[in-house]
């Protein structure tokens, strides 16, 4: 069975600050890779996704990941991080081939992330 | 989205109590799921289900019975409701691997 680690438990981080988010995953085979991002309140919505070719993808509100194969890492990084970029982040993965998701997302235990006007 | 429904939002019960947890698609998606959030262990996947009555149990099924006598509808039951069950629950749907879309959450307290 699969397995994602988020090394971060907690990052505090003033506005304009850079940010990485640490993920890495154990699986044997392919994988689809997401991160989701959980607002203070609110249900998890879809930051971004890597499912095959340019390991950099780019996904909403100025976030992307780094898909490293060697070493099942898929990094989650902001150049410049806002205020309302406080939430928690998750980290998740899936066998590529898992026929249609059957087995289910297995998620990281997040990142709560603090951003200090 | 509106497209996948929980209810209710918020639910107090007391131990031993029957609840359950609703949770409704509108997209038609075949696959169905349900997590529950805690802190310190993210999200924990406790059953899902590929089809109309077709369900399988998650990394932590102990406590919970689901049902899907339709394909838009997943209700989650907990039989005799226990402390350690208190979590925000989340529905999920999907039609592939291409990504989940979530509901906005049921939080539970047990009492």
């Amino acid at each position: 069975a699969q397995s994602v680690s988020q090394h971060n438990h907690h990052v505090i981080l003033s506005e304009a600050a850079s940010l990485e988010l640490g993920c890495n995953y154990s699986y044997g085979g392919t994988v689809n890779l997401f991160w989701y991002v959980q607002y203070p309140g609110q249900h998890l919505q879809l930051l971004l996704k890597y499912f095959s070719g340019d390991p950099l993808v780019k996904g909403i509100k100025g976030f992307e990941a780094e898909f490293i194969k060697s070493k099942f890492s898929f990094n989650l990084r902001k150049p410049s991080v806002q205020w309302s970029d406080t939430a928690e982040y998750f980290c998740a993965v899936i066998p590529a081939f898992s026929g249609g998701g059957a087995d289910g997302l297995t998620f990281g235990k997040g990142t709560h992330l603090i951003i200090q006007p | 989205d509106a497209g996948i429904t929980q209810s209710p939002r918020y639910k107090i019960t007391e131990t031993g109590r029957q609840v359950t947890l609703m949770c409704h698609q509108t997209w038609s998606h075949s696959y169905m799921f349900w997590y529950r959030q805690d802190l310190g262990h993210g999200l924990r996947l406790i059953y899902y289900s590929a089809a109309a009555d077709i369900t399988d149990k998650g990394e932590v099924p102990d406590g919970y019975v689901v049902s899907r006598s339709k394909t838009e509808n997943f209700p989650l039951t907990l039989e005799s409701a226990t402390r350690s069950q208190t979590s925000v629950y989340f529905c999920a749907s999907s039609e592939n691997v291409n990504g989940y879309t979530f509901g906005s959450g049921t939080r539970l307290t047990v009492v």
